[in-house]
């Protein structure tokens, strides 16, 4: 149980080009969702939380209008990076849970994303 | 603000020697998670810790919680290569604006050689 689908798994694009992200809790309601940005030989750094229905909560630094998060059902959110500049490629990864506090988080694959 | 230090950063065995990674966080977390990542591969959780005293073993890992020295470590019995990969430790944000979210630590890469 407690699935998390994150598609795509790689995309490559140019300089310039928006690009959408995908993740979806496959066997739960997900209340809240996170999205992590990893660089290589890095750990995983919050991007943004987001909760169903309401505006994401972007972690300082984080442009918003950059990373657009759209959470609009129980069981899918969205990120976009606009306007993608290769400084933008990294492996983004986001996770689930549950709304209570206590509950795990349970992570998708992944996107590794390169911008040309 | 949660802080989570790992150490070491880099740690390369013999297969079949024994070692500890460390976890120190500097407040209040109820929660310690550890996690595998395998390279270009997502998280995959490995233990929950969640109170002090907790152990939890599973094949050659076992992870452990000392919530008062607010310390967890995750020790290694006889190496094998498969066991190479980065770990990360992470502890539940209990309070203030951080609450409900994990900090990560930076992740030791463990090699396992012949």
């Amino acid at each position: 149980g407690a699935v998390v689908s994150q598609h795509p798994s790689w995309v490559i694009c140019k300089s310039g080009t928006s690009v959408k992200i995908e993740c979806r809790s496959l066997d739960f309601q997900a209340t809240t969702m996170f999205w992590y940005r990893q660089f290589p030989k890095q750990s995983l750094m919050l991007m943004a939380t987001s909760n169903e229905g309401s505006k994401a909560t972007y972690e300082q630094g984080v442009e918003k209008d950059k990373f657009l998060i759209n959470h609009a059902s129980l069981t899918l959110s969205t990120l976009t990076v606009t306007s993608a500049h290769p400084e933008d490629s990294s492996f983004y990864i986001c996770s689930a849970k549950l709304g209570l506090w206590a509950q795990p988080q349970h992570f998708g694959d992944g996107t590794r994303l390169s911008i040309l | 603000e949660l802080k989570v230090e790992q150490n070491p950063l880099f740690l390369s065995m013999q297969e079949g020697k024994n070692y500890t990674i460390y976890c120190n966080y500097s407040t209040t977390s109820d929660r310690l998670y550890w996690y595998r990542q395998d390279p270009g591969k997502s998280l995959e959780s490995l233990f929950v810790l969640l109170s002090n005293g907790a152990v939890k073993q599973e094949g050659r890992l076992m992870a452990s919680l000392d919530t008062k020295a607010r310390l967890s470590t995750l020790h290694i019995t006889a190496a094998v290569h498969d066991l190479s990969a980065t770990y990360f430790c992470a502890a539940l944000n209990a309070g203030g604006t951080s609450y409900g979210k994990l900090t990560f630590g930076q992740g030791t890469i463990l090699t396992v050689h012949p």
